[in-house]
C-alpha cells in the first residue's frame, strides 16, 4: 500500500447503528486530519492529530468520535448519526515542523445515514 | 478568518484547449495547495506552491503571494482532466486548509 488508505470506501447505516472508519498513511507523516466534504459545501475540517494528540477540534458533534492509536493509523467512531451527516468523510495526512506543510489525501469514505 | 474565493466556479472546454483557475485570498499567503478531485472523490495533489512557479506536464501553477493570488493554468486539456479543481491555503499557527468552493471542468470531446 502507498500514500493514505481508506476503509470502508463506502457505508450505509441506520441512525441506530454503530460503526468506525480507518485510515492508515503509509508516507511516514506525524500528523494525520479528518475532513467532511458534504454536497454544496467546501471540505470543512473535523479533527486533526499531531504526534498522536489531539490537536484542533472545530466544533464537531460528540456521536463523532476520533482515535488515534499511532502515527499511521486514524479512526473515526460514529454513533446515532443523523441523514445530515451523510457525506464522504476524508482522512489527510502530513509532515509537521519540516519545510513544506503538504496534505495528502485518502480516497475517502462516501457514507450515507438513513 | 481565512476566505479562499475560486473562479469561474463552472467551466466547459473543448478538448485541447487551454484554460486559468484563479484563486483569491484574503489575506497573506504562506502555504497554498492545487488539487484535482475525480469524479470517485478522490484529492489528487497537483501542486504545493506557497510562491512562485511551478510545471507539471500540461498544468502549471503561479502564487503572487504580495497579490493574494494564485493561478493553476491548463494547457492542452483532455478529457480525463474533467473534474474540480480546489485551491486550498493554511493559514499561520494553524493545522486547518481553508478550501475554496471549488472550479467544476468539464472537458468536452
Amino acid at each position: 500500500e502507498t500514500g493514505v488508505t481508506q476503509t470502508p470506501r463506502h457505508l450505509v447505516m441506520g441512525m441506530t447503528n454503530k460503526k468506525s472508519l480507518k485510515c492508515e498513511q503509509h508516507l511516514g507523516h506525524n500528523a494525520m486530519y479528518w475532513y467532511k466534504q458534504s454536497a454544496k459545501k467546501p471540505l470543512e475540517l473535523m479533527f486533526v492529530y499531531s504526534l498522536e494528540e489531539r490537536v484542533e477540534n472545530n466544533s464537531v458533534p460528540s456521536r463523532f468520535s476520533p482515535e488515534c492509536p499511532n502515527s499511521s493509523h486514524l479512526f473515526l467512531h460514529l454513533h446515532t448519526l443523523q441523514p445530515e451527516d451523510s457525506a464522504l468523510y476524508l482522512c489527510a495526512s502530513s509532515q509537521e515542523r519540516t519545510v513544506s506543510y503538504e496534505q495528502f489525501f485518502g480516497p475517502g469514505t462516501r457514507l450515507t445515514v438513513l | 478568518g481565512i476566505q479562499v474565493e475560486q473562479s469561474p466556479p463552472d467551466l466547459i472546454l473543448q478538448e485541447g484547449a487551454n484554460s486559468t483557475l484563479r484563486c483569491n485570498f484574503s489575506d497573506s499567503v504562506n502555504n497554498l495547495q492545487w488539487f484535482h478531485q475525480n469524479p470517485w472523490g478522490q484529492l489528487i495533489n497537483l501542486f504545493y506552491i506557497p510562491s512562485g512557479t511551478k510545471q507539471n506536464g500540461r498544468l502549471s501553477a503561479t502564487t503572487v503571494a504580495t497579490e493574494r493570488y494564485s493561478l493553476l493554468y491548463i494547457s492542452s486539456s483532455q478529457t480525463t482532466d474533467s473534474g474540480v479543481y480546489f485551491c486550498a491555503k493554511r493559514g499561520a499557527g494553524s493545522y486547518q486548509l481553508t478550501f475554496g468552493k471549488g472550479t467544476k471542468l468539464s472537458v468536452i470531446p
